[in-house]
This record gives C-alpha cells, sequence and structure tokens, in this order.
C-alpha cells in the first residue's frame, strides 16, 4: 500500500534560518503529493502540490518542495523562516482518490 | 474562494448524547466530502467519503452505525455521533472537493473540537 513517512517528528529552527521538512513517499508511479501546514486548533492549508512536470514546486508563504523521484522524496524548504510558520507540516499522498497523511512534523521556531 | 466551513467549532457533550457536525462549502459545489479524526499529537485519520445523494463509504475500522454521514446536497455534509463516549472525544475535520477533482484538490474546514464528558 502507499505510504508517506516523515522522518521528523520535531524541528526546532531559529528566525531567519533556513528550514527543510523531509518526506518520503512509497509508490511505484508517480504520486500527487501534497504539503499542508496546520495551526493549533485549526484545519489545513495547502502549500503546495505535485502532479507532474517541473519537479521544483512553488506554494504559498515562500515555500518550495522538490520532487526526486531516485530518492522518493517530497522535502519542504523555505529558505528564511518567519516566527508565524510555527506549527505542524504534514505532507500527504493520493491514493486511489483518498489523502494518505504522513505523521506530521511540529517546527518550532526560537527568536 | 474554495472555504469550507465546519459548525460548531466545539462542542462538550455527555455520554451517551448524540452530537451532529456541519460541514459546508461556502463558495463552490462539493461533489465529494471527507471526514477526519484527528487525535492529539497524530495524523489525520480518515473515517469516511460521501458523495452527494448517496451513501457514504467507511474506512475499514470506523463504525457506520456510531458516525452516520449524510451528504444531502452540493454545499452541506452532516456527522452525527451517536450515543458519544469519551473515547469518541477528538478533532474532527471535514474537507471537500468538486467534481473532476475528487482529492486531488481538497479545501479543509477548520475542525471541530468534540469533548465527551
Amino acid at each position: 500500500a502507499q505510504s508517506v513517512t516523515q522522518p521528523d517528528i520535531h524541528i526546532t529552527v531559529s528566525e531567519g534560518a533556513s528550514l527543510e521538512l523531509r518526506c518520503n513517499y512509497s509508490y511505484g508511479a508517480t504520486p500527487y503529493l501534497f504539503w499542508y501546514v496546520q495551526s493549533p486548533g485549526q484545519g489545513l492549508q495547502l502549500l503546495l502540490k505535485y502532479f507532474s512536470g517541473d519537479t521544483l514546486v512553488q506554494g504559498i508563504k515562500g515555500f518550495e518542495a522538490e520532487f526526486k523521484r531516485s530518492q522518493s522524496s517530497f522535502n519542504l524548504r523555505k529558505p528564511s523562516v518567519h516566527w508565524s510558520d510555527a506549527a505542524e507540516y504534514f505532507c500527504a499522498s493520493d491514493s486511489w482518490g483518498k489523502l494518505q497523511f504522513g505523521a506530521g512534523t511540529q517546527v518550532v521556531v526560537t527568536p | 474562494g474554495a472555504v469550507v466551513s465546519q459548525h460548531p467549532s466545539w462542542v462538550i457533550c455527555k455520554s451517551g448524547t448524540s452530537v451532529k457536525i456541519e460541514c459546508r462549502s461556502l463558495d463552490f459545489q462539493a461533489t465529494t466530502m471527507f471526514w477526519y479524526r484527528q487525535f492529539p499529537k497524530q495524523s489525520l485519520m480518515l473515517m469516511a467519503t460521501s458523495n452527494e445523494g448517496s451513501k457514504a463509504t467507511y474506512e475499514q475500522g470506523v463504525e457506520k452505525d456510531k458516525f452516520l454521514i449524510n451528504h444531502a446536497s452540493l454545499t452541506l455534509s452532516t456527522l452525527t455521533v451517536t450515543s458519544a463516549h469519551p473515547e469518541d472525544s477528538s478533532f474532527y475535520i471535514c474537507s471537500a472537493a468538486s467534481a473532476g477533482q475528487g482529492a486531488y484538490e481538497q479545501y479543509f474546514g477548520p475542525g471541530t473540537r468534540l469533548t465527551v464528558t
């Protein structure tokens, strides 16, 4: 079965520093991949998605992600983190019309 | 655009009672709606998929008689937790997708916090 793995449960980063969140998928064909952000007590907001084409995807809030088939990865990056980026981030893939979510990565931003 | 609302945002109920949660797509017609459950510090677990005018499809292990889902119109789906117990306390999130998009473009509601005492 298709699955998504986020190896990092928790990441602490200084404000202004760069951020990279890891996501690995297991699927034979090219998957549809997503990154979502969830603030405490809130629903999910789509940051970006990859269906096909250019492997570097630009999203909202200054985020980007790169699809690497050879590594089965879809890592999320941001060059300079803001305090408002503190949240839970979920990687997800579409599996037969349903979203399969990773366990999530909690991002803490320090001054 | 693509706004999904949920009501209520939080609810406290006594054990044995039923609670209804509404999910509305405010500016588009949602042919498919999804219901998720999220425990603290955990990921989202898909409970069921509902298509307008037809019965919901439940994921394995989800009790269909306990979690009643109705998708009576293109803008409204409801989740009723029947005979709620403390273990049903959780964060329930719905999402909506319009025709031709399926799971590719799901728009999420803000969630409903259910506490059963």
